[in-house]
């Protein structure tokens, strides 16, 4: 089976604009999670989706979404790029609902914003 | 807010030696906890995963234990090898709002 997918792998941007990041989940994964990563704060929940619908959100401005499509796959978006958006985005997919699923993590997109 | 404490920061231990890494956390209402493996600008790779309900989990040279009423876990690594040497991350699923709160790992050095 494949692994989770995300695209692009890296990308930069500068102040002001905005990205879509995408993620694609294991088959047959519903979950999907996405996670930001930078030295200064570690890994920080985002938000995840389930059947299309927003489940949960982490604390985060307004200028970061998200949403999910029928087939499961996922994309972020983030408007108005800081410099502090600079990190390593991770996506992370389950089969289903509830807590007792492992997550499994994608390679991550890199972005750097100047 | 869930927070997530792991000690230490980093390790470097020759090969062979038994590898203990410690993970604690100041709410006691979880759902699991989960070990992860991070490798340099990689994403993660689950080790093993905890219920709330569980005491310990093992898988090949790996064992993890979880005292929840304490709010520790601690990642057992029997026998180590240079493939080991990576970033550990302990994260904590929170029963309440399932959120996912990671602690900030422990870099692991195993030297051949």
């Amino acid at each position: 089976k494949a692994g989770v997918t995300q695209t692009p792998r890296y990308l930069i941007k500068t102040r002001g604009q905005q990205v879509t990041l995408s993620c694609s989940p294991i088959s047959g994964h519903r979950s999907v999670s996405w996670y930001q990563q930078t030295p200064g704060q570690g890994l920080q929940f985002l938000f995840e989706y389930f059947s299309e619908t927003q489940r949960n959100k982490g604390n985060f401005p307004g200028r970061f979404s998200g949403r999910q499509f029928s087939n499961s796959r996922s994309e972020m978006n983030v408007s108005t790029l800081e410099l502090g958006d600079s990190a390593l985005y991770l996506c992370a997919s389950r089969p289903g609902k509830g807590g007792t699923d492992t997550q499994y993590f994608g390679p991550g997109t890199r972005l750097t914003v100047l | 807010k869930q927070e997530v404490t792991q000690i230490p920061a980093a390790l470097s231990v020759p090969e062979g030696e038994n590898l203990v890494l410690n993970c604690s956390f100041t709410d006691s209402a979880i759902y699991n906890l989960q070990w992860f493996r991070q490798d340099p600008g990689k994403g993660l790779t689950s080790l093993l995963l905890i219920q709330s309900s569980q005491r310990e989990q093992t898988s090949g040279r790996l064992n993890a234990s979880l005292d929840k009423s304490s709010g520790r876990s601690t990642l057992y690594i029997a026998a180590s090898q240079p493939g080991d040497s990576a970033t550990y991350l302990c994260a904590v699923k929170g029963s309440n709002d399932y959120k996912l709160s990671f602690g900030a790992g422990t870099t692991v050095t195993v030297r051949a």
